[in-house]
């Protein structure tokens, strides 16, 4: 059974970085592609980028100047990184794996303030 | 980026009738629609991929079918476990996007 479990603060300042781990169990970092999505309060959904086990990545154009993703492959886990951020970006963020570029299985979600 | 529009935006039913949402595309996305199911506090689950592929474990109950721009969510006999949120979201054209959800609640 895959689970994917998301770790990071529930709380970030304004301008700062937020930074979040998406641990994988069930499976291996190298199996598959692995993705973020985001859900602000009340709102739809968001897809955020993906990434593969070599490094290669895909952003949003709406975020991609602000995002880094990566894989430890030692930890069979991958992180984001989202930089400079504002209210906006206060949201639920899930982890989720790709198969086929399809969302198959999806973390619990962490809900991730953006204040001072 | 494509747009997808679901209707209707609510859908009031009773367990046991059935349930048709719908999932319109802004541009074809030939079949490549996935429908997930969320509840409160939980993450998505997907239910159907490439538009009528149920995913592992989904029961009989839920089918999917169209192509091109227009799609839609049957499912067959409401269980009062299937009140929850609906979104359809396409994978043909980057970034993916999803519908705003259809809320299939308790009348």
């Amino acid at each position: 059974q895959v689970q994917l479990q998301v770790s990071g603060p529930g709380l970030v300042k304004p301008s700062e970085t937020l930074s979040l781990t998406c641990i994988v169990s069930g499976d291996s970092i190298s199996n598959s592609y692995w993705t973020w999505i985001r859900q602000p309060t009340g709102k739809g959904l968001e897809w955020i980028g993906y990434v593969y086990h070599t490094g290669n990545t895909n952003y949003n154009p709406s975020l991609k100047s602000r995002i880094t993703m990566s894989v430890d492959k030692s930890k069979n886990q991958f992180s984001l990184n989202l930089t400079s951020v504002t209210a906006a970006d206060t949201a639920v963020y899930y982890c989720g794996r790709l198969r086929g570029s399809i969302a198959d299985y999806w973390g619990q979600g962490t809900l991730v303030t953006v204040s001072s | 980026e494509v747009v997808l529009t679901q209707s209707p935006a609510t859908l009031s039913l009773s367990p046991g009738e059935g349930a048709t949402l719908s999932c319109r595309a802004s541009q074809s996305i030939s079949g490549y629609l996935a429908w997930f199911q969320q509840k409160p506090g939980q993450a998505p689950r997907l239910l159907i991929y490439d538009a009528s592929n149920r995913a592992t474990g989904i029961p009989g109950r839920f089918s999917g079918s169209g192509s091109g721009a227009d799609f839609t969510l049957t499912i067959s006999s409401l269980e009062p476990e299937d009140f929850a949120l609906y979104y359809c979201q396409q994978r043909s054209n980057w970034p993916w996007t999803f519908g705003q959800g259809t809320k299939v609640e308790i009348k």
